[in-house]
């Protein structure tokens, strides 16, 4: 089945700041890649997506970047804020398969610095 | 708000014992999924619905075990209790443009 690694597990920034949060996928097949915000205690909240058939995707402040050939994305924030500060997690899931669940990775705690 | 209810939000029960978390979609969506969230094990895909019927299922436990009903409300079964069992329990829904996932706010299921 499909494994995810995201790193770092802890990512600490200077208000401002850009912010860089990355993943690996093992599964080629996955081709829908999401990223969640979840903040102490309450549900995660999607933030941005991508498609396989897309190697960037702009939103504001937050942008994500697909390699499909080394199978690995990432999450950019630019000019970071005190209420960027949360666990960010990465997740991919093989779309229209049989297995539509998503597969997350460990999560990455962001922490804003003022 | 994303649309999706859960009930309880919190359940505190003793080992052995037999719960029933649920789970209410938004609006419109057919599709139904059950995360686990623990310390240990990050958040896990448990099993998923679609209008109805089970279609995939993750890394859930042969003691639990759910359904989704015809009004598209889904229920997941958690039987003879360990302290392992405590977590944090999603249930996500998607619809039309099937790849989005809204998460409900959680069950947080406490086992002593």
């Amino acid at each position: 089945g499909e494994n995810v690694e995201q790193h770092p597990s802890t990512l600490s920034v200077q208000e401002g700041d850009s912010a860089v949060i990355k993943c690996t996928y093992s599964d080629s097949a996955s081709n829908y890649f999401p990223w969640y915000k979840q903040e102490l205690g309450k549900r995660p909240q999607l933030i941005i997506d991508i498609r396989s058939n897309v190697g960037e995707k702009k939103d504001q402040r937050i942008a994500v970047t697909l390699n499909k050939t080394a199978k690995h994305f990432s999450l950019h924030i630019t000019e970071t804020q005190p209420e960027d500060s949360a666990v960010y997690f990465c997740a991919a899931r093989v779309s229209g398969g049989g297995a539509d669940g998503l597969t997350f990775g460990k999560g990455t705690h962001l922490i804003i610095q003022p | 708000d994303s649309g999706v209810t859960q009930t309880p939000k919190h359940l505190i029960t003793a080992t052995g014992q037999r719960v029933t978390l649920r789970c209410s979609p938004r609006s419109g969506d057919l599709s139904v999924y059950w995360y686990q969230q623990s310390l240990d094990q990050g958040l896990q895909f448990l099993i998923q619905y679609y209008n109805g019927e089970e279609r995939a299922k993750g890394n859930i436990l042969e003691r639990f075990s759910a359904q989704q009903f015809p009004d598209l409300h889904s229920e997941l079964n958690l039987s003879s209790l360990e302290l392992g069992d405590s977590a944090l329990y999603f249930c996500a829904s998607s619809g039309a443009g099937p790849d989005t996932q809204y998460f409900g706010p959680g069950t947080r299921l406490t086992v002593l």
